[in-house]
């Protein structure tokens, strides 16, 4: 199996551009999750679905970023417009369930450069 | 609110030294507690979880309630040790399944 796959690994823009991230969760986990890592920091969880909603979404910054997960399954995370500070890598991971004893699966990331 | 505190940065150890990364947390409910790893070039990966009680790799950690930590430890370090270490928490209230990672420390283990 694939694992959780994300696209692109790499993306480089100019600010204020807008982009994209795909994921593309392990076939049959219901919870799908984005998270941010800076340079020396760990991730830092963006947003949480459980199926199609967005459970958990109070540290995603709304005015610029929004995410999707149409029909439960794969998920796009956009940022528009892009800023300096946007620079990072942005992880999906997926699990089987939310709770106790439930492990993530992370994809390989997606590592933007906003210059 | 919870906090995970990995106070290293940076742990450099000879082979076959024994290894201890640190892990302090706070939290005020019961916490359920995690490390992952992540090789060079490969993906973050759970290494062991606190419910389990496994050893996995050689490594253990235990959770220590009345210090609030959960260090990782190894007897023996081997190179394929080298890589970066999350210690991890998750809340277990009912509703709240947040998962929390510390900054990493990165373990280099020196032939």
């Amino acid at each position: 199996e694939a694992g959780v796959v994300q696209s692109p690994r790499y993306k480089i823009i100019e600010k204020k551009q807008p982009v994209a991230f795909w994921c593309n969760p392990i076939s049959g986990h219901n919870t799908l999750y984005w998270y941010l890592q800076n340079l020396g920091q760990g991730p830092e969880l963006l947003i949480r679905y459980e199926n199609e909603e967005a459970v958990d979404d109070s540290q995603l910054p709304k005015d610029r970023f929004s995410a999707e997960r149409l029909k439960g399954v794969d998920s796009t995370l956009k940022i528009q417009p892009a800023e300096l500070g946007d620079s990072a890598v942005y992880l999906c991971a997926s699990s089987l369930v939310a709770f106790r004893g439930g492990e993530l699966f992370f994809g390989e990331g997606s590592r933007l450069t906003v210059l | 609110a919870q906090r995970v505190t990995q106070p290293e940065k940076l742990l450099s150890v000879f082979k076959g030294a024994p290894v201890e990364l640190k892990c302090n947390y706070s939290y005020s409910g019961s916490p359920e507690l995690f490390w992952y790893v992540q090789y060079s070039r490969q993906r973050l990966q759970l290494l062991l979880r606190h419910i389990s009680r496994e050893s996995i790799k050689g490594f253990t950690a235990d959770l220590n309630k009345g210090e609030t930590s959960f260090h990782l430890k190894k007897p023996f370090a081997q190179e394929e040790d080298s890589a970066m270490y999350y210690c991890a928490l998750r809340s277990a209230g009912a509703g709240s399944y947040q998962l929390t990672f510390g900054k990493g420390t990165k373990l280099s283990v020196i032939p």
